[in-house]
């Protein structure tokens, strides 16, 4: 069946440094993936989407990359702040019409001042 | 503009009772989802919804659970003899429709306690 791993424990980091994510998956050839932070009592929000036939997105402090082959997504917050600090969710879909996503557990992290 | 809303925000029931959670989405996303999300786990599909008809229901865990969107735009999920194993957030999301690649915006979700 389909997997989508996240690290299970939570990411702490010193503010200022670099977070990085990993999301990995098996069983499922996803056309996209797409990042979503979410804050508790909170709905997820959506962050970046990449393509399968596409390496590396960025937007302002974060990079996504995504390697089909080793089925891999790496989700990395440069110049990280305590704001940042919340539970970062990847999701994998594919194309045919609807976005039906298939959601990891999600990786918590924390930046401290 | 006012985003994806959800009512009410806190359920608590008993078992085997019937419940009834509203999604408002935004206005003009076609494109209507539901999710169940558990502690320390991530959103979990439950229906899809284009326009008034569900167009994948595959999530839907049995005949207890039921979903209507019938003029297009609020949709009511419905839980039917509710058991403990339901408690959970349920998250409503919308989109405009397209070709599946467009983000999706959730609502902050209905926590539901069954006691």
């Amino acid at each position: 069946s389909q997997k989508i791993e996240q690290n299970s424990e939570a990411l702490n980091i010193q503010e200022g440094k670099t977070a990085t994510l990993t999301c990995n998956y098996t069983n499922y050839s996803p056309a996209y993936l797409q990042w979503y932070r979410q804050d508790p009592g909170r709905g997820p929000v959506f962050l970046l989407l990449i393509r399968e036939n596409e390496k590396e997105k960025r937007k302002e402090r974060l990079k996504v990359t995504f390697d089909t082959t080793l089925k891999q997504s790496l989700f990395h917050i440069t110049a990280s702040q305590p704001a940042d600090s919340a539970t970062y969710l990847c999701a994998l879909g594919r194309s045919g019409g609807y976005n039906k996503l298939i959601f990891g557990a999600g990786t918590r992290l924390a930046v401290h001042p | 503009g006012a985003g994806v809303s959800q009512t009410p925000s806190n359920k608590v029931t008993e078992k085997g009772k019937y419940v009834e959670l509203r999604c408002d989405p935004i206005s003009g996303h076609t494109a209507l989802y539901w999710y169940r999300q558990s502690l320390g786990q991530g959103p979990e599909f439950l229906i899809y919804f284009q326009g008034t008809g569900a167009a994948d229901d595959s999530g839907l865990p049995n005949d207890r659970f039921f979903a209507v969107r019938p003029e297009g735009s609020v949709s009511t999920l419905k839980i039917q003899r509710t058991e403990r194993g339901d408690s959970a957030v349920y998250l409503c999301a919308s989109s405009f429709p397209g070709d599946g690649y467009n983000e999706q915006f959730f609502g902050p979700g209905t926590r539901l306690t069954v006691l």
